[in-house]
């Protein structure tokens, strides 16, 4: 069955530094996200990305974040100077359909660990 | 905008028990909700999902859950839960927000099922 799948597993960076996270999306999928989730508390809704741009963003995804698909194949999330606040787990998930009114299904990937000192 | 709470944050109950899990929402308006599942070590997986029509919807591993609109609720269910079943649990709310629809997660509730 195909899979999200992402890399690193675990990133571990110094404060200021610039970190970039890599997904690899279910080839067929047309919808991508990014969601966060904070040691012990509710995974946060990132940013939306479809036809090579963003859908959706929340507050958190501020001027540091930033999404590209550089090629047909990957999805990466961009933090360039990062804070002690972004430690957390990042979820790559995609879809085939999203504005639909039905919402489609999101597969996950199984995170990467971002830790910084 | 739309929340979703989850009032059980820690639930451990023996094999066989009975589990519902509440989940609430705050948006009056279309919603998609959904139940995900994460095992240990594992990434999120989605248990089931409601759309549209019967509100009591099934899904895998002997889950269901029902959506009661005038209550905004989404509880998960299970008659008699299994020791493979200890995971962490998430109810998700995608609500229209203009053209689109944001997916918003609830806290979590971590459960253990002890043998």
């Amino acid at each position: 069955e195909p899979e999200v799948t992402q890399t690193p597993s675990h990133q571990v960076t110094q404060m200021g530094q610039e970190v970039i996270l890599r997904c690899v999306p279910i080839s067929n999928h047309l919808y991508f996200y990014w969601y966060r989730q904070i040691l012990g508390q509710k995974v946060e809704f990132l940013v939306s990305f479809y036809n090579n741009e963003i859908s959706e963003k929340s507050e958190i995804f501020d001027d540091q974040f930033s999404v590209e698909r550089p090629d047909g194949s990957n999805f990466t999330l961009k933090i360039r100077s990062t804070k002690l606040e972004d430690s957390a787990m990042y979820f790559c998930a995609s879809s085939e359909i999203w504005t639909s009114p039905t919402g489609d299904t999101q597969y996950f990937g199984p995170g990467t660990r971002l830790t910084v000192l | 905008a739309q929340s979703v709470s989850q009032h059980n944050h820690h639930v451990i109950l023996s094999e066989a028990a009975s589990l519902e899990l509440g989940c609430n929402y705050s948006y009056g308006g279309t919603v998609n909700l959904f139940w995900y599942v994460q095992y240990p070590g594992q990434h999120l997986q989605l248990l089931l999902k409601y759309f549209s029509g019967d509100p009591l919807v099934k899904g895998i591993k002997g889950f269901e859950a029902e959506f009661i609109k005038s209550k905004f609720s989404f509880n998960l269910r299970k008659p008699s839960v299994q020791w493979s079943d200890t995971a962490e649990y998430f109810c998700a709310v995608n609500a229209q927000s203009g053209g689109s629809y944001i997916p918003t997660f609830g806290r979590g509730t971590s459960l253990i099922v002890h043998p």
